[in-house]
């Protein structure tokens, strides 16, 4: 069973405007960590955003913010004022602590910002 | 500061030939992670180290994969008698193990630019 889904293959977005990407996952570990990575078309992960499950807010880091809705097994990402840059692939990832070392990834969410 | 690096950055072999890569981690991280991509999906894990110690290798990963970490730092992930089907991007991350030595879930890890694979 897929661990993480990111049912959005593709998002488009207007430059400035906000934009939410899906990620929702299933695990029966309680502390887990939710990761979100961004890929331009140069090939590198970058981290962007970390939530852990028993944290009590939600992440933010500068335009970036994860939407955790814990009792929906859900992580989303959002974007604010988007900008021409942010046009990448972007992966939600997990991890749990009492299961073994293997992050999951999901199949990513394109996102194309244009002006 | 430096980030992950990984050498070479693309390599063309033909079918049957060897290939080794290399990856660097960030220098105060202990783990390491190679992990395998295709075009429209996201990254595959391989295997997993801890020092110099390969404490996770993935069941998808046929016997002509083989990584090595022997100092605890560099490592190095070797593909013999390389087949189409090899043809990917290679990632390697590191981490720290920021919530204790045992923990894994609070685990960030840093990706290199990556290596890509194609078999001719």
């Amino acid at each position: 069973a897929q661990k993480i889904t990111q049912t959005q293959p593709g998002m488009f977005v207007q430059e400035k405007e906000a934009v939410t990407l899906d990620c929702t996952y299933d695990t029966s570990d309680p502390s887990y960590g939710l990761f979100w990575y961004k890929q331009p078309s140069s090939g590198e992960m970058i981290f962007l955003i970390y939530q852990g499950s028993y944290d009590q807010q939600n992440a933010t880091e500068g335009r970036y913010s994860l939407n955790f809705q814990k009792a929906r097994k859900s992580a989303n990402l959002v974007i604010s004022a988007s900008q021409l840059g942010d046009s990448a692939m972007y992966f939600c990832a997990m991890r749990e602590a009492e299961g073994s070392y293997i992050p999951t990834f999901g199949r990513g969410t394109s996102l194309i910002v244009h002006p | 500061d430096t980030g992950v690096s990984q050498d070479p950055r693309h390599k063309i072999t033909k079918r049957g030939q060897n290939v080794t890569f290399r990856c660097d981690p960030i220098s105060e991280h202990n783990r390491l992670y190679w992990y395998r991509q295709t075009l429209g999906q996201g990254p595959e894990f391989l295997t997993y180290f801890q020092n110099e110690a390969q404490l996770e290798k993935s069941r998808l990963l046929s016997d002509r994969f083989s990584a090595e970490r022997p100092k605890g730092s560099f490592s190095t992930l070797e593909i013999q008698r390389t087949e189409q089907g090899d043809s990917a991007m290679y990632l390697c991350a590191s981490s720290y193990p920021s919530g204790g030595s045992g923990r894994t879930d609070t685990d960030t890890q840093y990706f290199g630019p990556g290596t890509r694979l194609t078999v001719l």
